[in-house]
């Protein structure tokens, strides 16, 4: 089975701050994608990265694959209250798709 | 709003009893996802189908049991229901089975008391 573990666990910053969080498995995932689940509703995608190396940018979020395709970055600048949300990162195809248990993000006004 | 609508939205029940979850996917999707998300175990795939037929299995339980209807809604049945069952519960839908976007509903809230 594949893991994926997401560090921190748990973000709590103020509005206008930069935070990175963390997506790492010891197993190679041919793609890897990220989710924000607000509460109350299902994960969204925000963005799939299937090349080594690959960045994505977002608007104010920056998604990096890292070259050995095991582990992936989510950095948000200046973050708002908006972003508040569960990050979750997904790995391996649709049918197989892995998540990690997620980054929940709170950011103050 | 993803498209894909799951009822009910909140269930209460009893120890050993049964519940169906059913979802309508988006329309034009042929595939249906459930997951379950819960604290401890975080979000789990349990089963795929695709155009009625069972794509692929997750960690489901015996006692859990889905189907894929001729109009491609899914229902998604829990019997024997135990206090560890308390979760939430995801339906997700796709075009296809692979390289498209999965949408998720919004989730069926279960408390097994």
């Amino acid at each position: 089975t594949q893991l994926l573990e997401q560090s921190p666990q748990f973000l709590s910053i103020q509005e206008g701050e930069n935070l990175t969080v963390y997506c790492n498995s010891s197993s190679v995932f041919s793609s890897l994608q990220w989710y924000r689940q607000e509460p109350g509703e299902g994960p969204v995608l925000l963005v799939t990265v299937v090349t080594g190396g690959e960045v994505k940018k977002l608007k104010r979020l920056t998604f990096q694959f890292g070259d050995a395709r095991k582990d992936s970055s989510l950095h948000i600048t200046a973050a708002q209250p908006g972003d508040t949300g569960l990050y979750l990162c997904a790995g391996g195809g649709y049918s197989t798709l892995t998540f990690g248990k997620g980054t929940m993000l709170l950011v103050s006004p | 709003d993803s498209g894909v609508t799951q009822t009910p939205k909140h269930l209460i029940t009893a120890t050993g009893q049964r519940v169906t979850l059913r979802c309508s996917p988006r329309s034009g999707d042929l595939s249906v996802y459930w997951y379950q998300q819960s604290l401890d175990q975080g979000l789990q795939f349990l089963i795929q189908y695709y155009n009625g037929e069972e794509r692929a299995k997750g960690n489901i339980l015996e006692r859990f049991s889905a189907q894929q209807f001729p109009d491609l809604h899914s229902e998604l049945n829990l019997s024997s229901l135990e206090l560890g069952d308390s979760a939430l519960y995801f339906c997700a839908s796709s075009v296809a089975t692979s390289g498209n976007t999965i949408y998720f509903g919004e989730g069926s809230w279960l408390t097994v008391v």
